[in-house]
Order: structure tokens, then sequence, then C-alpha cells
């Protein structure tokens, strides 16, 4: 069984502040991926970022970072000075080997808000 | 840059009726994914296509719900008769498909098809 959990709902925060948004994720795999999507109004996916289970380097994308620790199950994304631009539900994705091949799981997502 | 394309983008109907989603995958992608997505949560899979073949359709209602890939490039996705509770957004991904089916592999999606039973 997997499962991935995005405890925020909503966050709301105010242009130029540092957000962190949190992903759990639970999987009995050794090997598995995880994926970041953003999902403006326009509703379209946009893919982030995907890291494999072996590779617990941190990773820096602009004003985009990524923390990924497997002893707490945890793949954190941090948005660095948020713009309103970057306003969106964000989906933390969790895949692993499935019985028909890729078994791809999204969490509920977290709706941001950058208020001007 | 190489996209999703999915038609249309919207669409009202009412129950009973039946309604029919397009997807074109991006060019030379094997693997081919339909979800479909409930107003505030993630998106769900409903069925996994290989080229033609289907690899898992575990999640589709096959009472109401058809896919297919005849020639394994685009893919339509069927609903007769639409219920209310169809009313979603679908979404369609595709990835490279490797040698292992759908291999860990990034999905890219396209825009998705708003549906609405009235």
């Amino acid at each position: 069984a997997q499962k991935v959990t995005q405890a925020q709902t909503e966050i709301s925060v105010v242009e130029k502040e540092d957000v962190t948004l949190d992903c759990v994720y639970e999987t009995r795999d050794t090997t598995y991926y995880l994926f970041w999507y953003k999902q403006p109004p326009s509703g379209e996916l946009v893919f982030l970022i995907r890291r494999n289970s072996f590779d617990e380097q941190n990773e820096i994308s602009g004003r985009y970072s990524w923390n990924f620790q497997k002893s707490t199950s945890s793949f954190n994304f941090t948005i660095t000075a948020s713009q309103v631009v970057d306003s969106a539900v964000y989906f933390c994705a969790l895949s692993e080997a499935g019985d028909y091949g890729q078994n791809f799981v999204f969490g509920p997502g977290t709706r941001l808000s950058v208020l001007p | 840059e190489a996209e999703v394309a999915q038609s249309p983008r919207y669409k009202i109907t009412e129950k009973s009726q039946a309604v029919a989603f397009w997807c074109d995958p991006i060019s030379g992608h094997a693997t081919l994914y339909w979800y479909r997505q409930i107003l505030g949560q993630g998106p769900e899979l409903l069925v996994q296509f290989q080229d033609e073949s289907v690899v898992d359709d575990s999640q589709l209602p096959k009472d109401r719900f058809s896919a297919e890939r005849l020639k394994g490039v685009d893919s339509t996705l069927k609903i007769q008769p639409a219920e209310l509770g169809d009313s979603a957004m679908y979404l369609c991904a595709s990835s490279l498909g490797g040698t292992y089916v759908g291999g860990y592999e990034t999905q890219y999606f396209g825009p998705g098809t708003r549906l609405l039973v009235l």
C-alpha cells in the first residue's frame, strides 16, 4: 500500500515571505520516486521535480528547494521570497513498482495563496 | 516545446448522455494515462496504456467508462451514460515508456477537460 499525505490544506503568505509545503509518504519499497507538481488556476499540472529514493541530496532550483529525508519519509518543498505567480495548488506524488507497471499516487494537494 | 493536447477543454452535458474526451500525447511517448480529478482532491488514475495495450484499468468504472488507444498514439476516453458524480477534471498525461512499463518516469500533463454533468 502507498500513501501520500500533505497535511496543509491551504496556506496564505504575503509576497516575499518564504513558505514550506510538507509532504509525507508511505511505501514498503526500497526503490521509489517522488515528484512535485504545480497546478495553477488554468488546471494543467506542471512538473517541478523528480527525486529517486537513493538520492537524499537536497536540491535547489532558483527560488525553489526540496528537502528529502528518508528517515522521516518526508519530501518538503520550500519557496523562497514567494511571488504572486506562485499561487497554485501543489501536489506531491509517489511512484513505485506496481503489479501492472508504474504505481503513481498523488497527495491531496496544498493550496498556496501569495498575497501582494 | 512538446505538449500533451486535450479536447474539449470544457464539456457540459446532461446525465444519461454520452461524452468523449480526446488526448494526443507528446510525440514519441509510448505510455499514456487518464486521470480523474475531483475538485479539491489529487488526480486519481483511471487507465494506463503502453502503446495500444491497456496496462492498468483496475480503477476504471467499466460499467460506464471505456478507453481506447487504437494505433498507440492518441486516445479517447468515453463515459456512457454520464452521472452527476462524474463531474470532474479529466487529465491526460504521457511519459516516454521505457523497457519497464512506465518505469518511474516523469509524467507530462495536458490542460485537462472540465466536465459538468447536469
